[in-house]
């Protein structure tokens, strides 16, 4: 069964470093997220991305945040400088399509970012 | 526009059921519910698109009231593998802005 893969499992970064996550979402699939969850709370919406834009964002991704899709394969999400706020698991996602039809999301196992 | 969960947590013994609950102060696009174990990602369970929709797999299920502001999971004769925490969804628009907002979630733990 086609899987949301995520790289790496966990990062440790120093605060004011530059991070990069990478997401390979489910081939077919045209729609990409990036949701975070600090730990024991919630899962967060960060940034959906369709067509090679960002579709919507959310107040979390502010300019230290960026995504790209490289190439036919990943979806990255980068932090310019990271704050020790920017702990947490952050969760890649993908969905076949939104809109009319509401395709389920399908989630990657996360990359847990810890900043110290 | 963050969905309201009810209850915050829930204990069950092996068996018994469950009703977990997600309102929103405006109509929704549609609802999705996921479910998160400990340290894993969160797991599609089911989309609800319409009102006074249902829908069901195995022994959990889910509706979608009439004005489209509440969704309920319903968890029958419990098991140890439904443990988790569920979050519903909601989404608010269709097309590009169907994103995700999450609600704070249900902690369900299932005993034995």
């Amino acid at each position: 069964e086609p899987e949301v893969t995520q790289t790496p499992s966990h990062q440790v970064t120093q605060m004011g470093q530059e991070v990069i996550l990478r997401c390979v979402p489910i081939s077919n699939h045209l729609y990409f997220y990036w949701y975070r969850q600090i730990l024991g709370q919630k899962v967060e919406f960060l940034v959906s991305f369709y067509n090679n834009e960002i579709s919507e964002k959310s107040e979390i991704f502010d300019d230290q945040f960026s995504v790209e899709r490289p190439d036919g394969s990943n979806f990255t999400l980068k932090i310019r400088s990271t704050k020790l706020e920017d702990s947490a698991m952050y969760f890649c996602a993908s969905s076949l399509a939104t809109g009319l039809y509401s395709y389920e999301q399908y989630f990657g196992p996360g990359t847990r970012l810890t900043v110290t | 526009q963050q969905p309201v969960q009810s209850p915050q947590a829930v204990i069950l013994r092996e068996g018994e059921d469950a009703v977990i609950n997600c309102s929103s102060s405006k109509a929704l696009y549609s609802v999705h519910w996921y479910r998160q174990k400990h340290g894993e990602a969160p797991v599609f369970l089911m989309i609800l698109l319409k009102g006074g929709e249902q829908k069901g797999h195995d022994k959990i299920s889910a509706s979608f009231n009439e004005k489209k502001q509440q969704s309920s999971l319903y968890l029958t004769a419990s098991q140890l593998s439904y443990s988790g925490t569920y979050f519903c969804g909601p989404q608010l628009y269709g097309g590009s802005q169907g994103n995700l907002i999450f609600g704070k979630g249900t902690k369900l733990s299932v005993k034995p």
